[in-house]
């Protein structure tokens, strides 16, 4: 059964650092992964996806990696900003199923 | 771009009541997700379909039922509400190609409210 799981679960930086949250999976058979990032109380908004033939995609300031054969993801963000300031959830497709397993967040404080 | 519309956005229930929610999926894709988050927890998977057939499933309470119609909009059908379904129901689409699924899209989800 997948498992995963992101570390920290919570985290607060300065504006201006560049930071990394991690996304580990348990089951490397995996289909995809994506990263979202969701404010208080409203939807997901999808900011990366990586294919599991992929190893890394970048949009802006952020980029995601993947090693599917240790069973994980980074995602890196550079020179943060205190708009960044969210829940960031990771999401994985196991092959087969394609149904997607959440992480239990990172929830990110950027202060001014 | 079109996206995924879900309604209502806010729905306020008594506890035993009945409630419908509805997912229109991106035009072209064929297949719909259901997720269940609840307050301060990550998003569940409860159900999908692929050509309005059930193609997965999960923690889904028997009280709840869903289908995906001939539109390849989908409706949760959901009764005898309890205070724990209060959560945020998300919808997702995708395109599935023959052995592989396209990238799931979400929609803004719908906030229900079990007093």
């Amino acid at each position: 059964k997948q498992e995963v799981t992101q570390i920290p679960a919570a985290l607060s930086v300065p504006e201006g650092e560049n930071l990394v949250l991690n996304c580990s999976f348990t089951d490397s058979a995996i289909y995809n992964l994506q990263w979202f990032r969701q404010d208080p109380g409203k939807g997901l908004t999808s900011l990366l996806l990586i294919q599991s033939s992929q190893r890394e995609q970048t949009s802006g300031r952020l980029n995601a990696s993947l090693d599917k054969s240790s069973g994980r993801s980074t995602l890196y963000i550079a020179a943060s900003q205190p708009g960044d300031s969210a829940t960031y959830l990771c999401a994985v497709s196991t092959s087969g199923t394609y149904k997607y397993i959440f992480g239990t967040g990172t929830r990110l404080k950027v202060l001014a | 771009a079109a996206g995924v519309i879900q309604s209502p956005r806010h729905l306020i229930k008594e506890k035993r009541e009945t409630a419908t929610l509805k997912c229109y999926p991106i035009p072209r894709h064929d297949t719909v997700y259901w997720y269940q988050q609840g307050p301060g927890q990550d998003p569940q998977f409860l159900i999908s379909f692929y050509e309005k057939m059930q193609s997965d499933k999960g923690s889904i309470p028997d009280r709840f039922s869903a289908q995906q119609f001939s539109d390849y909009h989908s409706e949760l059908n959901m009764s005898s509400l309890e205070l724990g379904d209060s959560a945020l129901y998300f919808c997702a689409s995708s395109q599935f190609a023959g052995w592989s699924s396209d990238t799931q899209y979400f929609g803004p989800g719908t906030r229900l409210t079990v007093l």
